[in-house]
C-alpha cells in the first residue's frame, strides 16, 4: 500500500484536459516538493514536473503541476493519444522518497 | 549526453547472491545522488534508497534496510544494488536514477532502463 494515494485509473478524449490527483499527509506531500513521473508500457519512468509545478526542458507546457496543502495534481491539456501511459507522483517523507500507487490514463 | 547504462538481465536461484550496476556518464559523476527503484511485475514503483557517491552516504526505505546494499565505486563512475541471499519476492525490474545535485530530496531526472532480475527455483 502506498503512502501517496492516486487514482488507479483515469480517461479522456483528444484535446481533453485530464487531472490526477495525489494525496498524501503533513509529513510527506505537506512538508516537501511533489514530482511527477510518466511511464510508457514497456519504458522506464520519465520526469514530467519537478517542485511541483516545474518541467524539465523537452516536457509540453501541455504537463502542469500544482500543490496546496497536502495533496498535489497533474494537468494534462490538450491530450494525445501518445500521452496514454501510466503516472506517478513521489515526494520525500523525511528519511527517503515514496511513490503513489500510480494512475493509468486511457486515452479514449 | 547524460546517461545511466545498467546492466543486463539476470536470472537466478533463491538464496544466491546478485550484485547489478548502473554506470553514469555525461556528467559529473560523485555530485548527484543516485537512486534505485523496484518495479513488481505489473505494479507500480517502489523507492529503494539513494547514495551519495561523493562521501557513500547511504539511505534505505524502511521496507528495504537490511535487505540489499547500496554502494558505489566513484572511479568508475558506477553504482551497485546487491543482494546475499536472493527470494523469489525479489523478481522485478530494478531502475537506478540521477537525483539532486547534492541534495538528497530532489527528482531522479535521468532513468537507467531497468535490469530485470528473476528469482526461480
Amino acid at each position: 500500500q502506498s503512502v501517496l494515494t492516486q487514482p488507479p485509473s483515469a480517461s479522456g478524449i483528444p484535446g481533453q484536459t485530464v487531472t490526477i490527483s495525489c494525496s498524501g499527509g503533513s509529513s510527506d506531500i505537506g512538508s516537501n516538493y511533489v514530482c511527477w513521473y510518466q511511464q510508457l508500457p514497456g519504458t522506464a519512468p520519465k520526469l514530467l514536473i519537478y517542485r511541483n509545478n516545474q518541467r524539465p526542458s523537452g516536457v509540453p507546457a501541455r504537463f502542469s503541476g500544482s500543490k496546496a496543502g497536502t495533496s498535489a495534481s497533474l494537468a494534462i491539456s490538450g491530450l494525445r493519444s501518445e500521452d496514454e501511459a501510466e503516472y506517478f507522483c513521489a515526494t520525500w517523507d523525511g528519511r527517503g522518497g515514496v511513490f503513489g500507487g500510480g494512475t493509468k490514463l486511457t486515452v479514449l | 549526453e547524460v546517461k545511466l547504462l545498467q546492466s543486463g538481465a539476470e536470472v537466478k536461484k533463491p538464496g544466491e547472491s546478485l550484485k547489478i550496476s548502473c554506470k553514469g556518464s555525461g556528467y559529473n559523476f560523485t555530485k548527484y545522488w543516485i537512486g534505485w527503484v523496484r518495479q513488481m511485475p505489473g505494479k507500480g514503483l517502489e523507492w529503494m534508497g539513494i547514495i551519495d557517491p561523493e562521501d557513500s552516504d547511504t539511505r534505505y526505505s524502511l521496507s528495504f534496510q537490511g535487505q540489499v546494499t547500496i554502494s558505489v565505486d566513484e572511479s568508475i563512475t558506477t553504482a551497485y544494488l546487491q543482494w546475499d541471499s536472493l527470494r523469489a519476492s525479489d523478481t522485478a525490474i530494478y531502475y537506478c536514477a540521477r537525483g539532486g545535485q547534492q541534495i538528497v530530496n530532489e527528482a531522479f531526472d535521468i532513468w537507467g532502463q531497468g535490469t530485470m532480475v528473476t528469482v526461480s527455483s
